[in-house]
């Protein structure tokens, strides 16, 4: 049973442009929704998290949406660079779980220079 | 400092055989879970060991199968394997069961 749904599956953006992946979950008990960041050859690296206490959490060009009565959550990378071609998986834990992941599909963005 | 570490990198293996993987964590560390990433998919989770015990388990039959060693390091035992095996296979090491996960670049295992 995939919980979390992500999408776009792929995209591609230029230099300097805004990717957007969003998210969506279904078990409500969910309380931690981390965004992982994956290069090939490489195993999944932690970008930001974020709490459902609040709506918004920047840090750096890097931004988390997270609308919890939509169940939705989405990743915002502004100004857009080729080293960030990689790519990006969103998850979520509940506390019960202690920081046992559920991920989604993961989304192949590709930026172009 | 050294992060998560894992062995062997790749390996081949035909069906029906049996095959060990290995995992080092972070120094530090001493919770280590596992999760296998099939191509083009996410990670999903396997289990989880901390002192040397299974604390958790996700959706895998029992060929699936691990150890914790005293020394925090771990091994993922996969029997009779099947063509669907194939995948990712990625540790991640956490300062107990609530911290943050860090993996490992994990082992590339192919059935054929």
């Amino acid at each position: 049973q995939q919980q979390v749904k992500q999408s776009p599956q792929s995209l591609i953006v230029q230099k300097g442009g805004i990717s957007i992946i969003n998210c969506a979950y279904e078990n409500t008990a969910f309380d931690y929704f981390p965004w992982y960041q994956q290069f090939p050859g490489k195993g999944p690296a932690l970008l930001i998290a974020i709490r459902p206490d609040v709506s918004e959490k920047k840090e750096g060009r890097f931004t988390i949406s997270f609308n919890k009565s939509a169940k939705q959550f989405s990743l915002h990378i502004m100004d857009s660079q080729p080293g960030d071609s990689a790519t990006y998986f969103c998850a979520a834990s509940y506390k019960a779980a202690g920081n046992k992941l559920t991920f989604g599909g993961g989304t192949r963005v590709l930026v172009k220079p | 400092d050294a992060g998560v570490t894992q062995s062997p990198t790749h390996l081949i293996k035909t069906r029906g055989q049996q095959v060990t993987l290995r995992c080092s964590p972070k120094s530090g560390h001493d919770t280590v879970s596992w999760y296998q990433q099939a191509l083009g998919q996410g990670p999903q989770f396997i289990f989880q060991y901390y002192e040397e015990e299974e604390r958790q388990r996700g959706n895998f039959p029992d060929r699936f199968s691990g150890h914790q060693f005293p020394n925090y390091s771990s091994e993922l035992n996969v029997n009779a394997l099947l063509l669907g095996d194939s995948a990712l296979y990625l540790c991640a090491s956490s300062q107990d069961s609530t911290g943050e996960l860090f993996f490992g670049e994990g082992s590339r295992l192919t059935v054929l």
